[in-house]
């Protein structure tokens, strides 16, 4: 069945750090991975997504990696930031289908 | 901010109402999808609409429905309330015409079942 799921669900770091957050997959006919950023009181907001003819993608400060022989995504956060405080989700779809299907998500606490 | 909006911000009701939610998609947005975010949990897809007809549905009862307006707005609407109702109902937007299909979501709507 389709499921996303995640290794941490808490992930605590110093400002400056670098953080990776990590998120298995067991659906191998997703095509369409999409990370998101929730902060307390708000929706979800997009960060960064990669398709699976792609194995890397680059954002500002942020680097999506996916490992599909062993499905498999991470997302790297450089030099991490107080503001980047919050619960992060993958999420995987089939393109062209309807849903998204999100796991229950990692919470990235940035100590000062 | 992503330009989807949701209204009511925050709901109270007691168990067997009914509730309606409402979202307005981004500009240039086609397709409008809904999704329950139980506390501590990811969102779970409940349905999606694309021209004005749902366009899917996730594992949800029927007296969970959904409507689209000509201006690609959506209402979700609920009856028969039940306690495990209570979450955050999300709506994304996105734009089915082109390759991109990233879902942008709005800031949800706090539903509290007594």
């Amino acid at each position: 069945g389709e499921s996303v799921g995640l290794h941490l669900p808490t992930l605590s770091v110093q400002e400056g750090d670098n953080s990776i957050i990590n998120c298995a997959y067991s659906n191998s006919a997703s095509d369409y991975f999409i990370w998101y950023k929730q902060e307390s009181g708000k929706g979800p907001q997009f960060i960064i997504d990669i398709r699976s003819n792609m194995d890397k993608r680059q954002g500002q400060r942020v680097t999506v990696l996916l490992n599909k022989t062993v499905k498999h995504l991470s997302l790297q956060i450089a030099a991490t930031q107080p503001g980047d405080s919050a619960v992060y989700f993958c999420a995987e779809n089939i393109l062209g289908f309807q849903k998204l299907v999100f796991g229950t998500g990692t919470r990235l606490l940035v100590s000062p | 901010e992503t330009g989807v909006t949701q209204s009511p911000t925050h709901l109270i009701k007691t168990r067997g109402q009914q509730v309606t939610l409402r979202c307005s998609s981004q500009s240039g947005h086609n397709t409008v999808s809904w999704y329950q975010q139980a506390l501590g949990q990811g969102p779970q897809f409940i349905f999606q609409y694309y021209r004005e007809e749902e366009n899917g549905r996730g594992n949800f009862p029927p007296r969970f429905s959904g409507l689209q307006f000509p201006n690609y707005s959506s209402e979700l609407n609920v009856n028969a309330l039940e306690l495990d109702d209570s979450a955050l109902y999300l709506c994304a937007s996105s734009d089915s015409r082109g390759v991109e299909e990233t879902q942008y979501f709005g800031p949800g709507t706090r539903l509290l079942v007594l």
